[in-house]
């Protein structure tokens, strides 16, 4: 099973909604991340929140965390088409010298006009 | 410009077939790696490079095997392919081995027929 999971596969919003991708994951972790991938590209990062902190802001983009219950969220404000995309979340998996970034199954987000 | 190149975008193989996969990166990142999507899987850790050494392998197949010439490239080959082998193989890289921010490529879509 997946060590990070968003709790939907696929939501559909009209231009200037809100929005909120949830996400849990498994492990312990030092930071979960968020990324982004719209089609025929690959994914690019929106935020990264470290697990000491609850929440944190990119414009109109806010993560939470919650280390108790193991969950993650991220919300878009005033959506636009161009949100359009697969949002993942991702945990980094910690080795003695290296890590890696483990993603969930991505929620596919659509936002209509 | 993009930072992160690979090639080619789309590739057509024949099952038994081996193929390499191109991936350069121009961040002057220290680590770097390959993912793998397909439709019945999320972004699949395959493997992580520093340095030109291989630090983590994630595929059981010795079939692909990832090629590092320079510190900034690592090519994929596959060999004996088959057609579950077809997903988007996407190049990845992070200024250290420490996978905080990944910066990932457009993918090459490997179609085997």
């Amino acid at each position: 099973s997946q060590l990070a999971e968003e709790n939907s596969w696929a939501l559909s919003v009209h231009e200037g909604e809100s929005v909120t991708v949830n996400c849990s994951y498994k492990t312990s972790i030092t930071a979960l991340q968020w990324y982004r991938q719209k089609s025929g590209k690959g994914p690019a990062q929106l935020i990264l929140i470290r697990s000491n902190e609850r929440e944190k802001r990119n414009g109109r983009l806010r993560a939470t965390l919650d280390t108790s219950s193991q969950s993650s969220s991220l919300s878009i404000t005033a959506t636009r088409c161009e949100d359009t995309a697969v949002y993942f979340c991702a945990t980094e998996i910690a080795s003695s010298s290296f890590s890696k970034l483990v993603f969930g199954q991505g929620t596919s987000l659509s936002v209509v006009p | 410009d993009p930072k992160i190149i690979q090639k080619p975008k789309y590739l057509v193989a024949v099952t038994g077939s081996e193929k390499i996969l191109i991936c350069e990166q121009y961040l002057g990142h220290n680590a770097m790696y390959w993912y793998r999507q397909s439709a019945k899987k999320p972004l699949e850790f395959m493997f992580s490079y520093s340095y030109q050494k291989l630090m983590d392998n994630q595929t059981a197949s010795s079939r692909f095997q990832p090629q590092s010439s320079k510190k900034n490239h690592l090519d994929l080959q596959i060999t004996a392919l088959k057609p579950d082998d077809s997903a988007t193989y996407f190049c990845a890289s992070s200024q250290t081995v420490s996978a905080e921010t990944l910066y990932f490529g457009s993918g090459t879509r490997l179609t085997v027929l």
